[in-house]
This record gives C-alpha cells, structure tokens and sequence, in this order.
C-alpha cells in the first residue's frame, strides 16, 4: 500500500507570496492531520481533518488555512508569507480521527 | 496546552551500546507512539502502544506504556549507525478532542 504523499517536495517563495502544499493520505484513510517543523521547535501542530470537516486547530495566525476533500486529500495554504513560515510541513494521515498517524516525506518551504 | 518531556534531548553512544529514551507527562494518554525521523525525511513510525502496561518489540526496539498511563520509553539495542536520528514520542490524551501530542525530541549520534 502506498505511503502518504506530499507535493511538490521543495519549494522555495518570496516574502508577500502565498503557496498551497498538497498530502494524499494512505488509501482508505480518512484523517489527516498537518503539522509545521522548525530547527528546534520540534513538531507545531497546524490542523486535522476528517470527513471533510476541520476538527482541530493549532495557535497558528489566519494566514495558515487548510482544507480536506470528498477524497481525503487534503492541501494547506499560507497566504502573505513570512521568511519565518520557512519550515518543513508535514503531513499525516490517520484510518479514522484521532488514531495512529503516518506521516509523509514533507514539503521543505524556503521563503526568501 | 498539553506537553511531554522528551529526554534526553540528545545522547553520543558508542556503535553496540543499548540506548534508553523516555517521555513523561502530568496528563493521561490512551495511545503512546514513537516515531524515528532522519534529515530532511518525515518521522517514520517505530512502534504503538495501546494500552497501560503493553511492552512490544520491533527488533531491535523495544517500548513500554507506562502503568500510569503517563509515561513512556524506547529501548534500542546494541545500536547501529543507521539508528543515528531524531525519536520522538508522541500521545493521545484520553479526555477531549485534542491533536496528538508531541515530545521535543531524542537526538541519536552513533559512534562507529
């Protein structure tokens, strides 16, 4: 069974610029949940989501929205950015809400 | 919100050393998760605990949910240099509709 895929893998933007990072989740998974990592802050919960539906949010400002379709792909959106979005974006899907979560490979967003 | 201490944040062991990690907390987890991540990789899943007291192996790896439910540790034996990378535990609280919960961290060096 194919792992969680993220797309594009890299991506590098300038500040003011908006990006949409995309995660397919394992097939028949219907959570997924994005989270953001940078050097020394470990792993910063973003949002989860499951049928669809938005179930948790983390303490990031509204320029960081996201969404999950009928499918349960899921993207993620930055609006404006910040040269301190720059970060490795994980993505992880779970079977149902709030189980085990196996994430993908990540995006690596460099804003300059 | 909710936070686990990770330790040690980072240890130097020489190649065929046993290796010992934990994470604790003041909550009440139902599910305790390890994951190992290497450079520029998403974490990858190591081992899942589902209930207080589970001890369970994935070959070299051994990890145990702690009786009260608040705690947890990682065993590696006779270390390897490709066990060089980050682990981190992760929790799912009992109560609520909470993200899963992440540690800061055990940053692994193996000396050949």
């Amino acid at each position: 069974k194919a792992g969680v895929t993220q797309t594009p893998r890299y991506l590098i933007k300038t500040r003011g610029q908006q990006v949409t990072l995309s995660c397919s989740p394992i097939s028949g998974h219907r959570s997924v949940s994005w989270y953001q990592q940078t050097p020394g802050q470990g792993l910063q919960f973003l949002f989860e989501y499951f049928s669809e539906t938005q179930r948790n949010k983390g303490n990031f400002p509204g320029r960081f929205s996201g969404r999950q379709f009928s499918n349960s792909r899921s993207e993620m959106n930055v609006s404006t950015l910040e040269l301190g979005d720059s970060a490795l974006y994980l993505c992880a899907s779970s079977v149902l809400f709030q189980e085990t979560q196996y994430f993908g490979p990540g995006t690596r967003l460099l804003v300059l | 919100g909710q936070q686990l201490n990770q330790s040690p944040q980072s240890m130097f062991i020489q190649e065929g050393e046993d290796v010992s990690m934990n994470c604790t907390s003041s909550s009440i987890f139902n599910t305790w998760l390890w994951y190992k991540q290497d450079p520029g990789e998403g974490p990858v899943l190591l081992i899942a605990l589902y209930k207080a007291g589970e001890l369970t192996s994935n070959g070299r790896l051994t990890a145990q949910f702690g009786i009260t439910r608040k705690d947890s540790f990682l065993n590696i034996s006779a270390s390897i240099p490709s066990d060089v990378g980050i682990y981190f535990c992760a929790g799912q609280l009992v109560s609520g509709n909470t993200p899963l919960v992440f540690g800061k961290g055990t940053r692994l060096s193996v000396i050949a």
